[in-house]
């Protein structure tokens, strides 16, 4: 069976720290992974996919992936309000043809 | 700028009275799926179309029906809706299906969604 797994939350963390969010899945052959940031009420918003083994930079946002450990992680560095909201992993398993989500993690940024 | 877009953003409809949400992409992509999401919920996967093909999820209550005129449109046409399936309803695109691992492609691009209430 497919699956997913993340921590709902909320992570809470003060202003200009480290947010770290993580997620594990069941599939040893999952082979895509993203991560979706989604604001209350709004839809995700793609912030980050990796695909192979070790850190993805991009800006504030470090993505991590651990094929092995079957652990995918997500760090924003200088943590603002403005991140507060739920991130979603989702997965691509090999030979499927679509995402599967996490429930998401909320985060919670305080000023 | 390409994007997905989705009308209405609010859609308030009565019990058994049949509803149509739409999606529109100017983004040429060759792939659409349907979402339902609840709150505090993933995510879940109603139907995908690779161009005009079709492809139904198994758990997907027949109740939900959808149509891809086009390439740029798609429709989720909700026969009779009951109160379980107010939700927000996402739809998505992207270019191809996940043939190889890294590829652009795989990046799925969502619109901004319908909310749907039952009354």
């Amino acid at each position: 069976q497919k699956e997913v797994e993340q921590n709902s939350g909320p992570l809470s963390v003060p202003e200009g720290a480290i947010a770290s969010l993580n997620c594990t899945y069941s599939d040893r052959v999952s082979q895509s992974f993203f991560w979706y940031r989604q604001y209350s009420g709004k839809s995700p918003e793609l912030i980050m996919s990796i695909y192979s083994n070790g850190d993805k930079e991009d800006g504030r946002f470090t993505a991590q992936l651990n094929k092995a450990s079957q652990y995918v992680s997500l760090l924003i560095r200088d943590s603002q309000p403005s991140d507060s909201a739920t991130y979603l992993c989702a997965v691509i398993i090999t030979g499927y043809s679509t995402l599967t989500f996490g429930k998401g993690t909320m985060l919670l940024v305080s000023p | 700028d390409a994007m997905v877009i989705q009308n209405p953003r609010y859609q308030v409809t009565q019990f058994g009275k049949p509803v149509t949400l739409s999606c529109s992409q100017t983004l040429n992509h060759n792939v659409m799926y349907w979402y339902q999401q609840k709150s505090s919920q993933a995510p879940k996967l109603l139907f995908h179309y690779y161009d005009k093909d079709f492809n139904n999820e198994a758990d997907t209550p027949d109740n939900f029906q959808s149509r891809r005129p086009n390439t740029s449109f798609c429709f989720l046409d909700i026969r009779s809706p009951g109160l379980g399936d107010a939700a927000m309803y996402l739809c998505a695109t992207s270019r191809d299906y996940p043939r190889l691992a890294g590829a652009a492609y795989n990046e799925q691009f969502f619109g901004p969604g319908t909310r749907l209430t039952v009354l």
